[in-house]
């Protein structure tokens, strides 16, 4: 079974820049998450869909951080503009139900923004 | 404040010794605990635990949780070096407020 797919890996961008990241859940996952990882830290949720709707995005910073899951699969979260403490991994979980069911990881996006 | 603290932040071992790493809590309306193992990549799902005293087994990894005290421990035995780690600690609430609420890790490092 194939694993929560991101990309891209590594990106950096220079601040003020736009910039987004995609992930595919694991087939039939329903939910999926963003997370923020700092180094040193354990990853921080960004937002929490169930299907296409967020049901929670109270954690996102709104001002620059969009996040969208069109059909309920694949999403994208974008950062516009980016600033020098966005620099961290960007990881997408997705489970089959809300929490507490388990999340399965993908690998992350470094982002560093110069 | 809801918070998630592990012990020790960092742990260097050499193969072959038991490890024990700790998690305690303080969250209002608890539903589970969580540990994941995070290597270079993406962290990987251990065990989720809901009852106490009740002890989750996985070959050589074994965690089990207390919910009078609010703590949670992972035991690791005959460690070897893949077994080198961040070992993250994550509570998950009731329904209604999905936001998981992690520790910032234990770093273990298990010498040849």
């Amino acid at each position: 079974e194939a694993g929560v797919v991101q990309s891209p890996r590594y990106k950096i961008i220079e601040k003020k820049q736009p910039v987004a990241f995609w992930c595919n859940p694991i087939s039939g996952h329903n939910t999926l998450y963003w997370y923020l990882q700092n180094l040193g830290q354990g990853p921080e949720l960004l937002i929490r869909y169930e299907n296409e709707e967020a049901v929670d995005d109270s954690q996102l910073p709104k001002d620059r951080f969009s996040a969208e899951r069109l059909k309920g699969v694949d999403s994208t979260l974008k950062i516009q503009p980016a600033e020098l403490g966005d620099s961290a991994v960007y990881l997408c979980a997705s489970s089959l139900a809300g929490p507490p069911d388990t999340q399965y990881f993908g690998p992350g996006t470094r982002l560093t923004v110069l | 404040e809801d918070k998630v603290v592990q012990s020790p932040l960092s742990l260097v071992v050499h193969e072959g010794d038991t490890v024990t790493l700790n998690c305690s809590y303080e969250v209002t309306n608890f539903r589970s605990l969580l540990w994941y193992k995070q290597e270079k990549k993406a962290p990987t799902f251990l065990f989720m635990l809901t009852s106490s005293g009740i002890e989750k087994k996985s070959g050589r990894l074994s965690s089990i949780l207390d919910k009078k005290e609010l703590f949670s421990i992972l035991n690791i035995t005959a460690t070897q070096t893949g077994d080198s780690a961040v070992y993250l600690c994550a509570v998950a609430p009731t329904s209604g407020t999905y936001k998981y609420i992690f520790g910032t890790g234990t770093r273990l490092k298990v010498l040849a």
